[in-house]
């Protein structure tokens, strides 16, 4: 069954440093998400993507974080200057079609020293 | 906005019995309700989901209530087995946020032998 995949597993990054996780989501899916999960809590919207612009993201999306579709299998989240508080469980997902279940990937723990 | 929460954090059933986990709602626009497993170490996983034209939906060995009335879902498990020990998140969207889905807290179900 095809499946999302995230790299790296496991992330750790020095407080203002720019960080990149990636995913690569399944191949004949359009739209595309991050969601991020701080330990303990729920997990939050962040971003989503279709026909290569934003459709719609949460306010913790703000002007550090971008995404950006480099080619056409991979699906980057960018944080530009990180910060403690960016310590999480980043999830991608995809979806065929917008009426249709996410499905998602086992996500990139990020750890911000 | 939405908020979307969980009634019990922890389940305790013995194999073989069913379990039944709830969830409640708060926008009485949202209009798909999607249940996912996350077991630990792994994204969440696609269990099944409805849509607001439907009260019941049936899947391999899971059924999904919804009650629009009071903004309530159930996710029903039958014959619960020792790998079906996880956490179950629900989940909401409605049209008008796109697909922007609104995780509960979870509930962490397990399974004794």
């Amino acid at each position: 069954e095809p499946e999302v995949t995230q790299t790296p597993s496991h992330q750790v990054t020095q407080m203002g440093q720019e960080v990149i996780l990636r995913c690569v989501p399944i191949s004949n899916h359009l739209y595309f998400y991050w969601y991020r999960q701080i330990l303990g809590q729920k997990v939050e919207f962040l971003v989503s993507f279709y026909n290569n612009e934003i459709s719609e993201k949460s306010e913790i999306f703000d002007d550090q974080f971008s995404v950006e579709r480099p080619d056409g299998s991979n699906f980057t989240l960018k944080i530009r200057s990180t910060k403690l508080e960016d310590s999480a469980m980043y999830f991608c997902a995809s979806s065929p079609d917008s009426n249709q279940p996410q499905h998602f990937g086992d996500g990139t723990r990020l750890s911000i020293l | 906005g939405e908020s979307v929460g969980l009634h019990l954090p922890t389940l305790s059933v013995q194999e073989g019995d069913n379990s039944i986990i709830n969830c409640a709602y708060s926008n009485s626009a949202s209009d798909y309700f999607i249940w996912y497993k996350q077991e630990s170490g792994k994204g969440p996983q696609f269990i099944i989901d409805i849509r607001s034209n439907m009260d019941k939906r049936q899947g391999q060995r899971v059924t999904v209530l919804l009650n629009k009335t009071v903004k309530h879902l159930s996710l029903q498990i039958a014959a619960t087995q020792p790998g079906d020990s996880a956490v179950y998140f629900c989940a909401a969207s409605n049209n008008n946020a796109g697909n922007m889905l609104t995780f509960g807290g979870g509930t962490r179900l397990m399974v004794k032998p």
